[in-house]
């Protein structure tokens, strides 16, 4: 079964830039989303297609997608942007990956 | 404006079965894929299955298969998830969510979710 692997946290200071990657098999030719989920809330979509973003959602949140690896990046972080991050494809069945807790400094 | 409302929370044996509902309003509801995800306590998200409101299509993860139902019902614009057999490791909070479209799995509106908890 396809997997999706993240770190399980990254941090940033307040202002600079938080990286998430996710790695899977050959990963840059799928269609990779993310979701944002603070705590105890549901999940939002963040980007979807690898690198649009949805409306309503800040111009600091922007993805790519290359070889084995997609990236969510948080320009400029705020206090809100702390919170989990999860990225998903399609493969033959829903996957998520494993997740990864940011935090701001 | 799309909403996504969950049905409250349950507690069950092991062994039983649950339906949750999740009734949408605010769309076209036999336009769009409706999935469910779950998430166990202090775990990650879990891909359930979906169902086409249109047809009564559904589709399910491998692991789920055989212990998971989803329905809908167009009169009321409301779809379901039943879990059979219920085991401990099923404790988690149940999300519905919407596909953009047919078969995208891009999950563009959430419910708030449902706890189940399994419990002697």
């Amino acid at each position: 079964s396809y997997e999706l692997t993240q770190p399980l946290s990254v941090s940033a200071a307040l202002g600079q830039t938080a990286r998430i990657p996710c790695g899977g098999s050959d990963l840059g030719s799928r269609s990779v989303h993310w979701y944002q989920q603070r705590p105890g809330q549901a999940p939002i979509l963040v980007i979807y297609r690898s690198k649009h973003r949805p409306s309503g959602i800040p111009e600091r949140f922007s993805g790519s997608n290359s070889g084995n690896t997609a990236t969510l990046t948080i320009s400029r972080v705020q206090a809100e942007d702390e919170a989990d991050y999860y990225c998903q494809v399609w493969a033959t069945t829903g996957v998520f990956g494993t997740g990864t807790r940011v935090t701001v400094l | 404006q799309v909403q996504l409302v969950q049905s409250g929370a349950e507690v069950k044996k092991p062994g039983a079965s649950v339906k949750v509902s999740c009734k949408t309003s605010g769309y076209t509801f036999t336009g769009f894929y409706l999935h469910w995800v779950r998430q166990a306590p202090g775990q990650g998200l879990e891909w359930m299955g979906w169902v086409y409101p249109n047809s009564g299509a559904t589709f399910y993860a491998q692991r789920f298969h055989g212990r998971v139902t989803l329905t809908s019902d167009t009169s009321s614009s409301t779809v379901y998830m039943e879990l059979s057999r219920l085991q401990y490791d099923d404790t988690a909070v149940y999300y519905c969510a919407r596909d953009v479209g047919l078969g995208n799995y891009i999950l563009d509106f959430w419910g708030l979710g449902t706890l189940v908890t399994v419990s002697s």
